[in-house]
């Protein structure tokens, strides 16, 4: 059964450092997503991305994060300075279609901020 | 927007004993409603959806869920829990048209033997 992967599974950085998260989607699907968890907290939505480009974004995605899709399968999320407040498990998730299709989710990696 | 409550943080419940974990959403709009079950220390798996019709849904793993449109719930449901049952249940919607899922705090749903 096709299914998300996410490396790595752990990231550990220093503070104000980038950080590079890497997801391989479901090789048909065509919309991607990137999920937080801070620890003991709900799973927020970060961004939604299609045909190349943003379509959904929530203010939790700042300046301090981008996504790119930078060839035919993987889809990333940068974080440029990470903060102490990044540290959170983060989930990568695709789906074939818009609104009604099964968005599958990632195992996650989770990113600690020293 | 939407938003999503579930009032139980954690629900402990017997080995075989039925359990129901509630939510409750709002919004303006038509939504399509999930719940999704997360494991110790892996990613969100999909146990059921409702996006018309029947407003009884089955899902995985014996699980099924109820949309009541004039009390805005998604209770889920299960007869006969199991130990491996343990997890963290997340309710969700996604407003029609839209792309963004917004969970609610999840429940612990602890099996005792």
């Amino acid at each position: 059964e096709p299914e998300v992967t996410q490396t790595p599974s752990h990231q550990v950085t220093q503070m104000g450092q980038e950080v590079i998260l890497r997801c391989v989607p479901i090789s048909n699907h065509l919309y991607f997503y990137w999920y937080r968890q801070i620890l003991g907290q709900k799973v927020e939505f970060l961004v939604s991305f299609y045909n190349n480009e943003i379509s959904e974004k929530s203010e939790i995605f700042d300046d301090q994060f981008s996504v790119e899709r930078p060839d035919g399968s993987n889809f990333t999320l940068k974080i440029r300075s990470t903060k102490l407040e990044d540290s959170a498990m983060y989930f990568c998730a695709s789906t074939l279609g818009q609104g009604a299709g099964e968005q599958f989710f990632g195992p996650g990696t989770r990113l600690t901020v020293l | 927007a939407q938003s999503v409550t579930q009032l139980d943080s954690q629900v402990p419940v017997f080995e075989e004993a039925p359990v129901e974990l509630r939510c409750n959403y709002s919004s303006s709009v038509s939504v399509y409603l999930f719940w999704y079950v997360q494991y110790p220390n892996q990613g969100l798996q999909l146990l059921l959806k409702y996006l018309s019709g029947s407003t009884l849904v089955k899902g995985i793993n014996g699980f099924e869920a109820e949309f009541n449109k004039s009390q805005t719930s998604f209770h889920l449901r299960k007869p006969s829990v199991h130990i491996s049952d343990t997890a963290e249940y997340f309710c969700a919607v996604i407003r029609r048209g839209y792309q963004k899922v917004t969970f609610g705090t999840g429940t612990k749903l602890q099996v005792i033997p």
